[in-house]
């Protein structure tokens, strides 16, 4: 089993260009969240998704931030217009329950110049 | 809203000497995690505790849960270098309707340094 896989690892962007992050969850596990990470501070909850079905997006701006989860293939956490302040690392996690079990990825550092 | 404090935020030890992380929390909660996190990778996780009074220890980590206190903590004991670490307390949350689920609330992170 090869864990949460996230890419790209690192992934620099010029204001304004969209940046998409993938995440592929442990096997056998339909629960999938994101976090973000900006230096020295612990993980904000993003958003909580299942497949096909976004659970909690409170923690989402509410503007060029979206996320999914298809049926087939990895969740995709999508940025658009990209400016200084989305620069962070961004984590994803799995569960098999959504209640314990979480397994994170090893994040994508997200440079905006 | 849950909150959850760590204290100390910085940390640096000599190797060999005993030091304690707390981490505070603001409302009732089911569960405890600590989790540690090395520069530039992901979370590995340490202890999940699930009730008052549980104890866990792996190595020279011990974590306690005291859930009427709302406090829990993390000890070292007799640190070496490879506990260098940024070290996460984190809860579940609660969603809509009260269920728990993976909203996770962390706190700010110790950052432990281990010299020798």
């Amino acid at each position: 089993n090869a864990g949460v896989m996230q890419n790209p690892r690192h992934l620099v962007r010029r204001r304004g260009q969209e940046a998409r992050l993938r995440c592929s969850p442990m096997k056998g596990h339909s629960h999938v969240y994101w976090y973000r990470q900006l230096p020295e501070e612990g993980l904000k909850f993003m958003v909580y998704l299942q497949k096909e079905n976004i659970i909690d997006e409170s923690g989402m701006p509410k503007e060029r931030f979206s996320a999914e989860f298809p049926k087939e293939g990895p969740s995709i956490l999508r940025i658009q217009q990209v400016v200084r302040g989305d620069s962070a690392a961004y984590f994803c996690a799995s569960s098999p329950t959504g209640v314990y079990g979480y397994t994170f990825g090893s994040g994508t550092r997200l440079t905006v110049v | 809203e849950l909150k959850v404090e760590q204290n100390p935020l910085f940390l640096s030890m000599q190797e060999g000497k005993n030091y304690t992380i707390y981490c505070n929390y603001s409302t009732t909660s089911d569960r405890l995690y600590w989790y540690r996190q090395d520069p530039g990778k992901s979370l590995e996780s340490l202890f999940v505790l699930l009730s008052n009074g549980a104890v866990k220890q792996e190595g020279r980590l011990m974590a306690s849960l005291d859930t009427k206190a709302r406090l829990s903590t993390l000890h070292i004991t007799a640190a070496v270098h490879d506990l260098s670490a940024t070290y996460f307390c984190f809860l579940i949350g609660q969603g809509a309707g009260g269920t728990s689920y993976g909203k996770l609330t962390f706190g700010q992170g110790t950052i432990l340094t281990v010299h020798p």
